[in-house]
């Protein structure tokens, strides 16, 4: 497909149980965005990587939450010892552009987490 | 950092009447504001966007304002109709040249056919 992969689309985890959240962005996008939308709230920003380089991570709650992109494409979010705080659906987005080249952002139909 | 205050959180409206969303920021640096939209169980799409150095900006129903100096901006759909029902997100970068966006609180918008 040409748009924004992730997957699992849903997830249930046991309190303290490690998960692994899979993105596949759009092929060629530079950017990649990884975003927190809890219930009725606006998506709010977890980290950026512009190829495989993280430059912004300063979204991210916690050292229990970690994102990597090794080869600049397929991008994952980890969390580990989940809690309950940390359902919502975690929305990746990719983009052509650069950090100094704001530009329209292509969001994908997210995971679902929920922690019990 | 930057806060985006986003209003009304529900809007209701007939078919056929116009919309509009209203939104504020605090970073004076922002420079790019775009508007997405989100069905249930969807990602949010982007609908439209302006940048600073522009104050108004339209495609077919959707309009877009920008006040720079007041820091707000608002969402106009005209002639609405029911697969306009969504909800409804505005954002601004966090500063010049910046990449991420700080996103509003959602503007739940109904169209009663």
């Amino acid at each position: 497909g040409a748009g924004v992969s992730q997957s699992p689309r849903y997830k249930v985890a046991k309190r303290g149980q490690d998960v692994a959240l899979r993105c596949d962005p759009i092929s060629g996008h530079v950017s990649l965005f990884w975003y927190q939308q809890a219930l009725g709230q606006g998506p709010e920003f977890l980290t950026y990587f512009q190829n495989e380089a993280q430059l912004d991570k300063s979204g991210l709650p916690s050292d229990r939450f970690f994102a990597e992109r090794p080869e600049g494409s397929v991008s994952t979010l980890k969390i580990q010892r989940t809690q309950q705080e940390d359902s919502a659906v975690y929305l990746c987005a990719s983009s052509p552009g650069t950090q100094r080249n704001t530009g329209e952002l292509f969001f994908g139909e997210g995971s679902r987490l929920t922690v019990l | 950092g930057e806060n985006v205050e986003q209003h009304p959180s529900t809007l209701s409206v007939q078919e056929g009447d116009s919309a509009v969303i209203k939104c504020t920021y605090s970073d004076s640096a922002s420079n790019y504001f775009p508007w997405y939209k989100q069905e249930l169980g969807k990602g949010p799409q982007l609908i439209i966007d302006i940048r600073s150095n522009v104050g108004e900006k339209k495609d077919q129903r959707i309009a877009v304002t920008l006040n720079k100096t007041a820091k707000h901006f608002s969402l106009h759909i005209t002639e609405t109709q029911p697969e306009d029902s969504a909800v409804y997100f505005c954002a601004a970068t966090k500063g010049t040249g910046a990449n991420n966006l700080f996103f509003g609180t959602g503007t739940r918008l109904t169209v009663i056919p």
